[in-house]
């Protein structure tokens, strides 16, 4: 069975600075994709980045970037120069099992950028 | 419609009354998601319908819930005799067919379920 695990319950991070949020993952399947969601305060859930099993570069979009490390099995969100609008809960997750589109999520991470 | 669109936005309802929860997935998306949100919680994956395939029910929690999706779109989830712990946001997703793409679902701005 797909499992993730975000063991960060909550992060600070200095404005402008770069932060690192922990994500591991177990599966069986030998394709599968990870993606990242942030949910700020409002409660809508915004995609961020995707990284697929195969994809030999790590995933990159604006400030965000994600550290895949498939041997160790995880996926680690990077946020470079981190701004007050970045403050939110961000969830790790993956598509279930293979053929089956449904995501499972990790517990999340909230986020606090501090001025 | 040009997002997904969830109703009602917030309900409250006293214990032991039954629930429906109603998601009108984007034109088009043939996969629709079910999911719960507790408070200060993940997304726990609730009902997960794919075209005309039967639909993919193990997230559910109990023989409460049940939902069903008309003529491959809207969606409708019943909790019947609620209860204090279904108390959470209720949120739908939706996606295009085939391969779920790179960008994932496209959630609605959920349902909160309050039981009194």
């Amino acid at each position: 069975a797909q499992k993730i695990t975000q063991t960060q319950p909550g992060m600070f991070v200095q404005e402008k600075e770069a932060v690192t949020l922990d994500c591991t993952y177990d599966t069986s399947d030998q394709s599968y994709g990870l993606f990242w969601y942030k949910q700020p305060s409002s409660g809508e859930m915004i995609f961020l980045i995707y990284q697929g099993s195969y994809d030999e570069q790590n995933a990159t979009e604006g400030r965000y970037s994600l550290n895949f490390q498939k041997a160790r099995k995880s996926a680690n969100l990077v946020i470079s120069a981190s701004q007050l609008g970045d403050s939110a809960m961000y969830f790790c997750a993956m598509r279930g099992r293979a053929g089956a589109n449904n995501l499972f999520f990790g517990t999340g991470t909230r986020l606090t950028v501090i001025p | 419609g040009a997002g997904v669109s969830q109703s009602p936005s917030n309900k409250v309802t006293e214990k032991g009354k039954d629930v429906e929860l109603r998601c009108d997935p984007i034109s088009g998306h043939t996969a629709l998601y079910w999911y719960r949100q507790s408070l200060g919680q993940g997304l726990e994956f609730l009902i997960y319908f794919q075209g005309n395939s039967a639909p993919d029910k193990s997230g559910l929690p109990s023989d409460r819930f049940s939902a069903e999706r008309t003529g491959g779109s809207v969606s409708t989830l019943t909790i019947q005799r609620t209860q204090q712990e279904d108390s959470a946001v209720y949120l739908c997703a939706s996606s295009p067919p085939g391969r779920l793409r790179a960008d994932g679902y496209t959630f609605g701005s959920g349902t909160r379920l309050t039981v009194v």
